[in-house]
């Protein structure tokens, strides 16, 4: 079936490091890729998006492109910042498949000043 | 208001009472959906509704049960409460392109079996 593996965490930084997380995903159809961002006592909420491959979904500084080669999604972004501390989870929903989100476990990030 | 509102916030109840969980959105969205969140677990899917006549198991469904009373609201209730089932659970919603634009999440009930 359809599965989102991504890096396990926690990951701590320093304010204006670079950030990248990982996350592969295995799907029988033709998915798209989300990756969402939970902050402390919040639902989760869309961060970006790619629909097919190659695509790269971007927002707030964060980055993904959808490697099909790869069948990776992985989260990047340049500079972070203490707000960006929050647990992120990468995502998938397979059009030729089950057509439901499935979930990685989620990546707790923790900014440091 | 919020795009997706759950009641209670938060909740402590014993173990083996029936509890009601509700979710109402003003989206418009047809599908709704039930997560459980638990610490290294990421999100389970525990219920999801297509329309309102249309009720399928997620892949965690046994203990409790759902009912969309309306195309706005969604409601998940375990009958007898048992303390595994502490967790933290999310509604969600989604259009038909849910699979191009992704999901809106409410902002969660905190429950807590004792």
């Amino acid at each position: 079936g359809d599965s989102v593996t991504q890096m396990e965490g926690p990951v701590t930084l320093s304010e204006e490091a670079f950030l990248t997380i990982n996350c592969t995903y295995t799907a029988t159809g033709y998915p798209s890729l989300f990756w969402y961002v939970q902050y402390p006592g919040e639902g989760l909420q869309l961060l970006l998006k790619a629909t097919k491959a190659d695509d790269k979904g971007s927002n707030k500084g964060f980055e993904a492109t959808y490697r099909k080669e790869t069948t990776s999604f992985h989260l990047e972004k340049g500079s972070v910042q203490v707000s960006d501390s929050a647990v992120y989870f990468c995502a998938l929903s397979d059009k030729g498949g089950s057509e439901k989100l499935v979930f990685g476990k989620g990546t707790k990030l923790t900014v440091n000043p | 208001d919020a795009d997706v509102t759950q009641t209670p916030r938060n909740r402590i109840t014993k173990t083996g009472k029936r509890i009601m969980l509700e979710c109402s959105q003003t989206k418009g969205h047809d599908r709704m959906y039930w997560y459980r969140q638990d610490p290294g677990l990421g999100l389970r899917l525990i219920y999801y509704s297509f329309d309102v006549k249309d009720i399928n198991k997620g892949e965690i469904s046994d203990g409790y049960s759902v009912s969309r009373q309306a195309q706005a609201k969604f409601s998940l209730s375990l009958e007898s409460a048992i303390p595994n089932q502490t967790a933290l659970y999310f509604c969600a919603t989604s259009g038909l392109q849910g699979d191009y634009d992704g999901y809106t999440f409410g902002s969660g009930t905190r429950l807590t079996v004792v």
